[in-house]
């Protein structure tokens, strides 16, 4: 079965800190994906990456980054120079390789951006 | 844009009543899915569709029946809403990858409550 674990409940920071949100995973399968959603006050979950398991390489777009260490379990997301459009609960997610994308979920992480 | 459209955004019902929660894509999708979102336990499963008239359980769905009766609408049958159904319900669509995994897009979801 697979899990994942997102410790951080909520986080707290003023705008234009950097923060950081863990997400920790467990599959005995060696082919998944991994995937972050954010879902802002509106309800609406949006897809902001995704990363398979064969591919390591970290990634940057714009204030985002990635950081994906197999070694670890860990998918874990950089916010740099946090703003209060940020403010949001952030979903990792995990997919085996099965025609499905049945996903499992973390349980969240609510990040507060105060100005 | 892509959409997935979920029929009611705010629903009130009484223990006991038969309730439909509708879910429209209009992205041709083959996959579809019902999830339900709880504070502090996240995204949890309660039925996917990979097919029209083609369903499987997920990991929560004792409670719940679905129907996928046409390739564009699935449609989640609480048959007689309780308490503990009260949640907010969330509808994702993602299309069929052969070998890999591709992001669910979602409804704004619907808030559902059991009095």
């Amino acid at each position: 079965a697979q899990k994942v674990t997102q410790a951080q409940t909520e986080i707290s920071v003023v705008e234009k800190e950097d923060v950081t949100l863990d997400c920790v995973y467990e599959t005995r399968d060696t082919t998944y994906y991994l995937f972050w959603y954010k879902q802002p006050p509106s309800g609406e979950l949006v897809f902001l990456i995704r990363r398979n398991s064969f591919d390591e390489q970290n990634e940057i777009s714009g204030r985002y980054s990635w950081n994906f260490q197999k070694s670890t379990s860990s998918f874990n997301f950089t916010i740099t120079a946090s703003q209060v459009v940020d403010s949001a609960v952030y979903f990792c997610a995990l997919t085996i390789n099965t025609n499905a994308g049945k996903s499992t979920f973390g349980d969240g992480t609510t990040l507060t951006v105060k100005p | 844009d892509v959409k997935v459209t979920q029929s009611s955004r705010y629903l009130v019902k009484r223990t006991g009543e038969k309730v439909f929660l509708e879910c429209v894509q209009d992205m041709d999708h083959e996959n579809m899915f019902w999830y339900r979102q709880d504070p502090g336990l996240g995204l949890r499963l309660i039925y996917f569709s990979y097919d029209v008239k083609m369903k499987e359980k997920g990991d929560i769905p004792e409670g719940y029946s679905v129907s996928r009766e046409k390739k564009e609408r699935f449609s989640l049958i609480l048959e007689s809403a309780s308490t503990n159904q009260t949640s907010m319900y969330l509808c994702a669509s993602s299309p069929f990858a052969a070998g890999s995994n591709e992001k669910l897009f979602f409804g704004s979801g619907t808030q559902l409550s059991v009095l």
